[in-house]
């Protein structure tokens, strides 16, 4: 079985532009999710998916945005990109049964350069 | 506000010993607690879960405890090996409007010598 995939692998960006950050989720899961994972800091919860709708998030600005797709995949948008959006970018997803509360699995990340 | 931390950032151990990896959190609605492994370049690892109801779970080598008194979680890894070195995170989903939100300590490096 698949595990959750994302792409790209690396993004370079230039400050002011905007990155879109892809995932799809395993095979029968409905719920994705956002982390940030900035270096030498633990991983920030960015947003959460669930049946196509926004179910929670983060403290992070309206610039950081996504949604999910009828296919359970799932895009993450930065606008107007700033230095300090330079990270790890980590997808997860779950079956969604417990409401959330259950257990996430990672993808590898992309990892999003802001110069 | 909501919190995991761990105590020790680093830790460094012989092979075959056995480590203990310690966390703290600080709400103390959190339902459900995760610990993942990081290795270098990949995204996190599940590794064993507990909920709130039990004190105590078993894994392959692994066994988490919980102790909601104090708000504490623990790790322990039997007879560690090389392969076990990476960041290592504690993991609550506090419930509530934090339902689905996972909040991370900043991890524990482990590393283990042959």
């Amino acid at each position: 079985e698949a595990g959750v995939t994302q792409s790209p692998t690396h993004l370079i960006k230039t400050r002011g532009q905007q990155a879109t950050l892809r995932c799809s989720p395993i095979s029968g899961h409905t719920s994705v999710y956002w982390y940030q994972q900035a270096l030498g800091l633990g991983l920030q919860f960015l947003l959460w998916y669930d049946e196509g709708e926004e179910r929670n998030r983060g403290n992070f600005p309206p610039r950081f945005s996504g949604r999910q797709f009828p296919n359970y995949s799932s895009e993450l948008n930065v606008n107007a990109l700033e230095l300090e959006d330079s990270a790890l970018y980590l997808c997860a997803s779950s079956t969604g049964t417990s409401g959330g509360g259950d257990e996430q699995f990672f993808g590898p990340g992309t990892r999003l350069t802001v110069l | 506000g909501e919190s995991v931390g761990l105590h020790l950032p680093t830790l460094s151990v012989q092979e075959g010993d056995n480590s203990i990896i310690n966390c703290a959190y600080s709400n103390s609605a959190s339902d459900y607690f995760i610990w993942y492994k990081q290795e270098s370049g990949k995204g996190p690892q599940f590794i064993i879960d507990i909920r709130s109801n039990m004190d105590k779970r078993q894994g392959q080598r692994v066994t988490v405890l919980l102790n909601k008194t104090v708000k504490h979680l623990s790790l322990q890894i039997a007879a560690t090996q090389p392969g076990d070195s990476a960041v290592y995170f504690c993991a609550e989903n506090g419930g509530g409007t934090s339902y689905g939100k996972l909040t991370f300590g900043q991890g524990t490096i482990l590393t283990v010598h042959p």
